[in-house]
């Protein structure tokens, strides 16, 4: 039962273009999220995160939207660099608890 | 600051074995997660630590303990180890005041069960 979900295991962008991540969820009772990136030997770094109460965070080059009556999160990245080549993962948390709910990741690729 | 550290970095153990990995927090960092990350997919939570008691637990069967010390330190035991154990363990910790944000995740603990 995967409650998180990236249903794009990998995408390919072009340097300085926009990259888009999906990521969609079942459970109402999340009411936080964030984005994770791994480089390969290396731990999930954090991102960005946002709470349900918001619909929309922003740090830098990196976006979230957070689309509650569809269950949706995505993460925009503007303009793509070839150092954000890595494996992206969207996290959910439920409420009260600290349990992380990640997704099964999506394998960015930033074209030179 | 340093960051999480794990060890063993890498490691191969037969079936049917224990093993112990090991996890040092970040300092000033005072709950400690595992995770388990399989290939191709998302870590899954384990269970978390809190002031030396778990405090929660994903789907994991008993025979996966753990312990923090005083120190935050913590240690993840698998019993009985099967193929499937076979994955990435990843520590994280998570400071008092932002419990639910700002994990910082160690480089993980590549375990293969044969």
């Amino acid at each position: 039962d995967q409650q998180v979900k990236q249903n794009s295991p990998s995408l390919s962008v072009q340097e300085g273009r926009i990259s888009i991540l999906n990521c969609d969820y079942t459970n109402s009772m999340f009411d936080y999220f964030l984005w994770y990136k791994k480089y390969p030997a290396e731990g999930p770094t954090f991102l960005i995160s946002i709470s349900s109460i918001k619909d929309k965070n922003e740090d830098g080059r990196f976006t979230v939207f957070l689309n509650k009556s569809a269950k949706h999160l995505s993460l925009h990245i503007v303009p793509s660099q070839p150092g954000d080549s890595a494996v992206y993962f969207c996290a959910a948390i439920d409420s009260g608890t600290y349990k992380y709910i990640f997704g099964t990741g999506t394998r960015l690729k930033v074209l030179a | 600051e340093t960051g999480v550290t794990q060890s063993p970095t890498h490691l191969i153990k037969t079936r049917g074995q224990q093993v112990t990995l090991r996890c040092s927090s970040q300092s000033g960092h005072n709950t400690v997660s595992w995770y388990q990350q399989a290939l191709g997919q998302g870590p899954q939570f384990i269970f978390q630590y809190y002031r030396e008691e778990e405090n929660g637990r994903g789907n994991f069967p008993p025979r996966f303990s753990g312990l923090q010390f005083p120190n935050y330190s913590s240690e993840l035991n698998v019993n009985a180890l099967e193929l499937d154990d076979s994955a990435l363990y990843l520590c994280a910790s998570s400071p008092p005041d932002r419990p639910r944000d700002g994990y910082t995740f160690g480089s993980g603990t590549r375990l293969t069960v044969v």
